[in-house]
């Protein structure tokens, strides 16, 4: 079946640096996508979404990049913190179905 | 922004006992909400739709019998394994739709699951 996928499970970076994480979805009747960041033992957290009608938005310190031509989004985390180390997940839907998940990439942020 | 109540956190039960888990939308009315599965280092997987006053749509693979899963009233939905065993131990996850439907999905903490 279709599913949402991530290039890469880990990532390790510099206090400072940007980090980008990045997805591959299948789906493309998928018209919402949204970023979670998930700590140990605790629940997705919610980080910043976008809707097919759009290519790109900005939040605080994070931006996501919608492609959907080649089926790709991506996570920008600007000047990465340790706090910001975590799993992060990319997940689709048609809205008002279930989210769908990706497999995961791990942040870790050395200081 | 609204909140999702997962209880409980963690619980521990042996081989073969049943264990509910109930989820709680505490701002909003939730006609639809979701149960996921996360195995250790893995990702979220959907187990089941759940709507209010109607039964649960089960993803497939997901035993219904041994997954019941009750949306009685518009802010709770329950989950609960039955004769559970050391393979069922898991993180277990809700989700529910917020009122404006606009696609966010709002999560509960997770509830952990040991059986011994």
């Amino acid at each position: 079946g279709e599913s949402v996928g991530l290039h890469l499970p880990t990532l390790s970076v510099q206090e400072g640096d940007n980090s980008i994480i990045n997805c591959a979805y299948s789906n493309s009747a998928s018209d919402y996508f949204i970023w979670y960041k998930q700590e140990s033992g605790k629940g997705p957290q919610f980080i910043i979404d976008i809707r097919s009608n759009m290519d790109k938005r900005q939040g605080q310190r994070v931006t996501v990049l919608l492609n959907k031509t080649v089926k790709h989004l991506s996570l920008q985390i600007a000047a990465t913190q340790p706090g910001d180390s975590a799993v992060y997940f990319c997940a689709e839907n048609i809205v008002g179905t279930a989210l769908i998940f990706g497999k995961g990439t791990t942040l870790s942020v050395s200081s | 922004g609204a909140v999702v109540s997962q209880h409980p956190s963690r619980v521990i039960c042996k081989s073969g006992t049943s264990v509910k888990i109930e989820c709680r939308s505490l701002d909003f009315q939730a006609t639809t909400m979701f149960w996921y599965r996360q195995f250790p280092k893995q990702s979220l997987m959907l187990m089941a739709t759940s709507n209010e006053g109607s039964k649960a749509t089960y993803e497939q693979g997901v035993e219904k019998d041994k997954f019941l899963i009750n949306h009685a009233s518009l802010t709770l939905s329950t989950l609960t394994v039955t004769s559970a065993h050391p393979e069922d131990s898991s993180f277990y996850i809700c989700s529910a739709v917020g009122q404006a439907n606009t696609g966010e999905l709002f999560f509960g903490e997770g509830s952990r699951l040991t059986v011994l």
